[in-house]
């Protein structure tokens, strides 16, 4: 089944302790990306990357990292996460870019820093 | 800076009726606009729109894109309860970095029964 998986589907964490969420995307999709969602404020896309080892920032980047070694894989990672990141994110991929090809979405990972 | 803007922020019907909702947009280098479906979870393709004037239809839902007005409008006739979620619009900048989406912040439409 063609699917984007998100691990883990929930977290709570502290202050401080860097964390990873993964994406894995099965249809050899080039584009991926990661959004996080609020109340108030809609989808907000965090970072994107239009093939391997080629990423960019969104409009809120800040405190996130994200790779793309492979092209199946586009973790997001929170190296010292903050109260104010706590959200649930998505991560989606298309078989071109964004705007080209439909997106698909992973299912979500709601995210409480602490 | 860019910006997409959805109206209404809200919306309550009844089943069966008809409903539009609206979406406009300020992007540079914009390429195209797609509508999306959020229920419980996360969202749901609808439809991506590139040419001006061109209708595109899916069941009772359809959208077009206006690009001399910078706006589009997804209608979705004889309403269902099943129709109730969140639309998202997004309009896409395809400019030097390429490949970013800039979401509106939805309308949540309510139909009752």
């Amino acid at each position: 089944e063609a699917q984007v998986t998100q691990n883990p589907r929930y977290l709570i964490t502290v202050t401080g302790k860097k964390l990873t969420v993964t994406c894995s995307q099965n249809m050899n999709h080039e584009y991926m990306s990661w959004y996080r969602q609020d109340p108030g404020l809609g989808l907000r896309q965090i970072y994107y990357s239009m093939n391997v080892e080629v990423t960019d920032k969104g409009d809120v980047p800040e405190g996130y990292k994200v790779s793309r070694k492979e092209k199946r894989n586009f973790p997001l990672i929170l190296e010292s996460p903050s109260p104010n990141q706590t959200s649930l994110y998505f991560c989606a991929s298309s078989l071109i870019s964004g705007g080209a090809s439909e997106q698909y979405f992973g299912p979500g990972t709601r995210l409480t820093v602490t | 800076e860019d910006k997409v803007v959805q109206s209404p922020l809200s919306l309550v019907v009844h089943e069966g009726d008809t409903v539009t909702l609206n979406c406009s947009y300020e992007v540079t280098n914009f390429r195209s606009l797609l509508w999306y479906k959020q229920e419980k979870k996360a969202p749901t393709f609808l439809f991506m729109l590139t040419s001006s004037g061109i209708e595109k239809k899916s069941g009772r839902l359809s959208s077009i894109l206006d690009k001399k007005e910078l706006s589009s409008i997804l209608n979705i006739t004889a309403t269902q309860t099943g129709d109730s979620a969140i639309y998202l619009c997004a309009a896409v900048n395809y400019g030097g970095s390429q490949g970013n989406l800039i979401f509106g912040k939805g309308t949540k439409l309510s139909v009752k029964p």
